[in-house]
């Protein structure tokens, strides 16, 4: 089946120590797009690749990098985490949202990420 | 006020009764809607989406959009245990990005 895989499902990072959370899909879509969800929460959208173009928004902190080597893999890097980085982080594709004229987007399961 | 709004809940339903879930929203430009259903510490999955007003049915879901009142719903009909989940709505327009409702968490008692 075609799917966005997330990995890890969990991770636990220190307090500044730099974390990397990646995702995979076999969708062939162009767009990739990491949030950031909290409990309770609506999924914040942190950035997107569109093909490799990447899209930054306007309050996504600095500390939040990202990294797209090909069109089936992207990583999100946190690079000196704090306590109020935990949460979910999750994955999503869509398939040519400017072509489609639609942005259906399909998640992985998500990374929990704990910081101690 | 928020763009779009949604109960969060939580809602507790007895096992074979009709949900419905629903949003507002105040952009009368989103164009489509989608229902997600995320169970705990899971990522979101896609149920349903729709363009136009009425209704669409998918099985035992159904998803209708009222556009003149900026109101969107979910419904549920013979509710299962295993439909309980945070349902997130969400809305778009064009290529632009998603706007989520914060989600309903529902739980069907056996």
């Amino acid at each position: 089946d075609a799917m966005v895989i997330q990995n890890p499902r969990y991770q636990v990072t220190q307090f500044g120590k730099p974390v990397t959370l990646s995702c995979s899909q076999t969708l062939n879509h162009n767009v990739m797009y990491w949030y950031q969800q909290k409990s309770s929460q609506a999924p914040k959208l942190l950035f997107h690749y569109y093909d490799k173009d990447f899209n930054n928004e306007a309050d996504t902190p600095d500390n939040f990098q990202s990294r797209r080597p090909n069109t089936s893999f992207c990583f999100l890097d946190i690079r000196s985490p704090g306590l109020g980085d935990a949460a979910m982080y999750l994955c999503a594709t869509s398939r040519d949202p400017q072509f489609q004229a639609k942005n259906i987007q399909y998640f992985g399961a998500g990374t929990r990420l704990s910081v101690l | 006020q928020k763009e779009v709004e949604q109960d969060p809940g939580p809602l507790s339903v007895p096992e074979g009764a009709i949900v419905s879930l629903n949003c507002t929203y105040s952009n009368s430009a989103f164009q489509y809607f989608m229902w997600y259903r995320q169970y705990s510490r899971k990522g979101p999955e896609l149920l349903m989406y729709t363009y136009s007003s009425g209704n669409k049915e998918d099985g035992r879901f159904t998803a209708q959009v009222d556009k003149s009142s900026k109101y969107i719903s979910l419904f549920i009909r013979d509710s299962q245990p295993s439909d309980s989940a945070t349902y997130l709505c969400a809305m778009g327009k064009g290529n632009e990005k998603l706007t989520f409702g914060t989600g309903t968490r529902l739980t069907i008692i056996p």
